[in-house]
């Protein structure tokens, strides 16, 4: 079991262009997470699918962050266009439950997003 | 909205056991109860997780109070490694939400 395998590792992009970043879940898992972490606002839920199906994106900070899932196999989270206040860490979670009350989360090892 | 309250941060010496608190007082009868820790500069890590009776695994010890308004992690014998952000949760039917956890600081 290779975990949940995120790329890239890091990341250095300029105000205006945009980003995506990847994620490829456990195989198996149903339900996948993004979430960002921040030295202000600790680690924040951006968004969760159930079987590739977007349930909640409440978190989303606004329109210039999208994710897809097109597959059981992979995630994209795209911000378009970046700003500098889009630097974070962002890691992506999989579990076998959308609620993770009884199986728990995996997390990868996050993408460090810095826009200058 | 705090679900759970834990200290900001702890300190413990190295090969002595820590215990580290959580108070979750609104809890309701379905919510398990999950710790996950993160390292420096690493995703959030599975720790243990329980309902009502106390669990072990090779990981750590979890113990829950009989009302379940609190829980404490025990790590049996802490290790410079194990010096991590440790965040408690609650959770039923809902997505996990992070706090801001204790930060663990073990001194050699």
């Amino acid at each position: 079991d290779a975990g949940v395998i995120q790329s890239p590792r890091h990341e250095v992009t300029e105000m205006g262009q945009e980003v995506t970043l990847r994620c490829k879940p456990i195989s198996g898992h149903n339900s996948l997470f993004w979430y960002r972490q921040t030295m202000m606002r600790g680690l924040e839920l951006l968004i969760y699918f159930n079987n590739n199906v977007p349930i909640d994106d409440s978190g989303m900070p606004e329109d210039r962050f999208s994710a897809k899932m097109p597959n059981a196999s992979f995630s994209t989270l795209k911000i378009q266009p970046s700003e500098p206040r889009d630097s974070a860490v962002y890691f992506c979670a999989s579990s076998r439950s959308r609620t993770g009350g009884f199986y728990g989360y995996t997390f990868g090892s996050g993408t460090r997003l810095t826009v200058v | 909205d705090a679900k759970t309250t834990q200290p900001n941060s702890m300190e413990s010496n190295e090969e002595e056991p820590v215990h580290l608190p959580c108070n979750h007082s609104t809890i309701s009868g379905t919510d398990y109860i999950h710790w996950y820790r993160q390292l420096p500069s690493q995703g959030p890590e599975y720790v243990i997780h329980g309902l009502t009776s106390n669990v072990n695994n090779r990981m750590a010890s979890l113990a829950i109070a009989e009302d379940r308004k609190s829980s404490t992690l025990i790590l049996h014998r802490a290790t410079l490694r194990d010096a991590a952000v440790y965040y408690c949760i609650r959770t039923g039917d809902e997505k996990l939400t992070f706090g801001t956890g204790t930060r663990l600081t073990i001194i050699p």
